[in-house]
């Protein structure tokens, strides 16, 4: 069957120290991926796309890598901060009609 | 500013009682879509529009319908909702450009059904 999974413990990070989220993927060929942020209570806010011939994407102190031979996806946020604490999203997106396939989310939380 | 809008935000009703909820965005956007977000499960499609008077199943489109009579509205409908409909739901919008876009989500509706 066709799965996204990502971690679904909350994971937490002291401040200041690289957060590491993932998110796999079985029996994908995703176009592209992309990162969200969601906050209790509220919507989803994209933060990163990352394209299937794309190693690696940048984002101030983000950071995602594409591995589509491990068939996985890794979310890096560097020197974390308190403020974010939040549920991360992860987003397939195939190539056949472009609709978003979601994990469940992880959520991070940042102690100062 | 560019946003999308959900109408109600909070909505407890009884099973059986029809009900809209309703979307609105403000960027001209073609592509717009409804889901549902339960916990551990994440996100599920229910339906989609790719624009006007063009409206497509998700994942998960029994119980709901919708319409798209406008490109800004985008309201989902509840004929006779049941409590497993009982769930977060955010309305989304994009530019569908090549696909790639990101997607704006409103506020989302809590959505209780007794």
């Amino acid at each position: 069957s066709q799965k996204i999974e990502q971690n679904s413990e909350a994971l937490n990070i002291q401040e200041g120290k690289t957060a590491t989220l993932t998110c796999n993927y079985t029996n994908y060929s995703p176009a592209y991926l992309q990162w969200y942020r969601q906050d209790p209570g509220r919507g989803p806010v994209f933060l990163l796309l990352i394209r299937e011939n794309e190693k690696e994407k940048r984002k101030e102190r983000l950071k995602v890598t594409f591995d589509t031979t491990l068939k996985q996806s890794l979310f890096h946020i560097t020197a974390s901060q308190p403020a974010d604490s939040a549920t991360y999203l992860c987003a397939l997106a195939l190539n056949s009609n472009y609709q978003l396939i979601w994990g469940a989310g992880t959520k991070l939380i940042i102690k100062p | 500013e560019a946003q999308v809008t959900q109408n109600p935000r909070y909505l407890i009703t009884v099973t059986g009682k029809k009900l809209t909820v309703t979307c609105s965005q403000n960027m001209n956007h073609e592509y717009m879509s409804w889901y549902r977000q339960d916990p551990g499960l994440g996100l599920r499609q229910i339906y989609y529009s790719m624009n006007v008077e063009v409206t497509d199943k998700g994942d998960v489109p029994e119980g709901y319908k919708v319409s798209r009579k406008e490109k800004r509205n985008f309201p989902l409908i509840l004929e006779s909702p049941s409590p497993n409909q009982t769930s977060l739901y955010f309305c989304a919008s994009r530019d569908p450009g090549q696909g790639y876009n990101e997607q704006f989500f409103g506020p989302g509706t809590r959505l209780t059904v007794l």
